[in-house]
This record gives C-alpha cells, sequence and structure tokens, in this order.
C-alpha cells in the first residue's frame, strides 16, 4: 500500500465550480500536512499547510480527519489558472518531521 | 530574493557516464533535499541534509548514487554510472530550521535538473 493515496484524476471542472480532492495516507504517526501544487514542467509550491481544525485561505479550504487518515482539499470557484497538478504530502514515517511524502498528484483542468 | 538554483537545468548523457547535478539553497535554510520525480513513481525524496549533514539517505536507490554537501550554500548528487532508468527530473529543495510552526516545514523546490540517459 502506498504510504499517500490520491486519485489521479484528471478532473475536467468548468470555470466556477467546485472542486474536492480527497487522499489518505498509511502513517497514523503523521504529524505534519500539506498541499502542494504543480504546474505542468514546473517545480512543486507549497498550497497551504492542513491543520487539525482544518483551515481556509481564499477560495481554498483544507481538511483533515486524523482518525480516518483523510485529507481533503475543496476549491471553491474554479478558475482557469487553478489548473495544476495538487500534491496531497505528509511527513515520512520514522524519520521525524522533514521528510515528507508526496503522493502521485491529482490533476485538476479547469475549463472556460 | 534568489530562490533554490540547480544546475544544469538539462542534462544529456549517454548509459555508463558520470553525472553530477547542482544545488545552492536559499540562503540561511538548514535543510537540503533532494528528490526525484517520474512519471511511474512521482515524486521521491532521495536524501536529506541538516546542516550539510546526512540525515536519512534510505531513499537513494543504489551505490550508484551519492550525494554530498561540502558546505551550506552547495550539495551535488552524483550518479557514476549513469543508466537509462535514471532519466527523470532531480529537485532539489530547502527548508528553514526553525520551532514546530507550519513555516518550518514548508519545502522551496529549485526548477529541477531534467536527466536523460540514453
Amino acid at each position: 500500500r502506498k504510504e499517500v493515496e490520491q486519485d489521479p484524476g484528471p478532473f475536467n471542472v468548468p470555470e466556477g465550480a467546485t472542486v474536492a480532492f480527497n487522499c489518505t495516507y498509511s502513517n497514523s504517526a503523521s504529524q505534519s500536512f500539506f498541499w502542494y501544487r504543480q504546474d505542468c514542467r514546473k517545480e512543486p509550491k507549497l498550497l497551504m499547510s492542513v491543520y487539525s481544525s482544518g483551515n481556509e485561505d481564499g477560495r481554498f479550504t483544507a481538511q483533515l480527519n486524523r482518525a480516518s487518515q483523510y485529507i481533503s482539499l475543496l476549491i471553491r470557484d474554479s478558475k482557469l489558472s487553478d489548473s495544476a497538478t495538487y500534491l496531497c504530502v505528509v511527513n515520512k514515517k520514522d524519520t521525524g518531521r522533514r521528510a515528507l511524502t508526496f503522493g502521485s498528484g491529482t490533476r485538476l483542468q479547469v475549463q472556460p | 530574493d534568489a530562490g533554490v538554483i540547480q544546475s544544469p537545468r538539462h542534462e544529456v548523457t549517454e548509459m555508463g557516464q558520470e553525472v553530477t547535478l547542482r544545488c545552492k539553497p536559499i540562503s540561511g535554510h538548514d535543510y537540503l533535499f533532494w528528490y526525484r520525480q517520474t512519471m511511474m513513481r512521482g515524486l521521491e525524496l532521495l536524501i536529506y541534509f541538516n546542516n550539510n549533514v546526512p540525515i536519512d539517505d534510505s531513499g537513494m536507490p543504489e551505490d550508484r548514487f551519492s550525494a554530498k554537501m561540502p558546505n551550506a550554500s552547495f550539495s551535488t548528487l552524483k550518479i557514476q554510472p549513469s543508466e537509462p532508468r535514471d532519466s527523470a527530473v532531480y529537485f532539489c529543495a530547502s527548508s528553514p530550521s526553525g520551532g514546530r510552526g507550519a513555516g518550518t516545514d514548508t519545502q522551496y523546490f529549485g526548477p529541477g535538473t531534467r536527466l536523460t540517459v540514453l
């Protein structure tokens, strides 16, 4: 079983739509959770951290369910510029908080 | 401010040749990470350093791979000899030290080196 699992997509949505991505992780001891964004042929960039109580940054909302080992990302009012691959990230098993494990990513295509 | 700098951006080499990838982390960052990304395996952590000391190299695929960090502003990832299956994008990332705040977990990636081994 992969340490971090994501639906690869692609998710094809119209502009203005709301879209949600889910992610599950296998290590119950994981302490840090993030969503990174990667544009085609570019490097990953931090989109947002995910806190236990859930957090929001503009149109983006992240949720964490430790009991189910599940992380979600909700994007409201999708823009064309949101088209990218979204990577779910957790800290790696047994190697401390600094080593991160990346999911394989969910591709989003927002269409006009 | 300059971000993480990697060179070369593209490298094409023949099987059996030595390849050296270079990285300059963001000034003041104490952590440096090397990743490899392929379509099949996604983004994999190869090794990371803290204050120039290797902390976890469990992701290094085999002895053909080696990484060094001789000082706080420079690291290399070397593949010798290279094989076609090493073809991938290699990313370097750096991260600041500090407390347990989320900001200190953020990793800043360089633009990557696209390696093709023929």
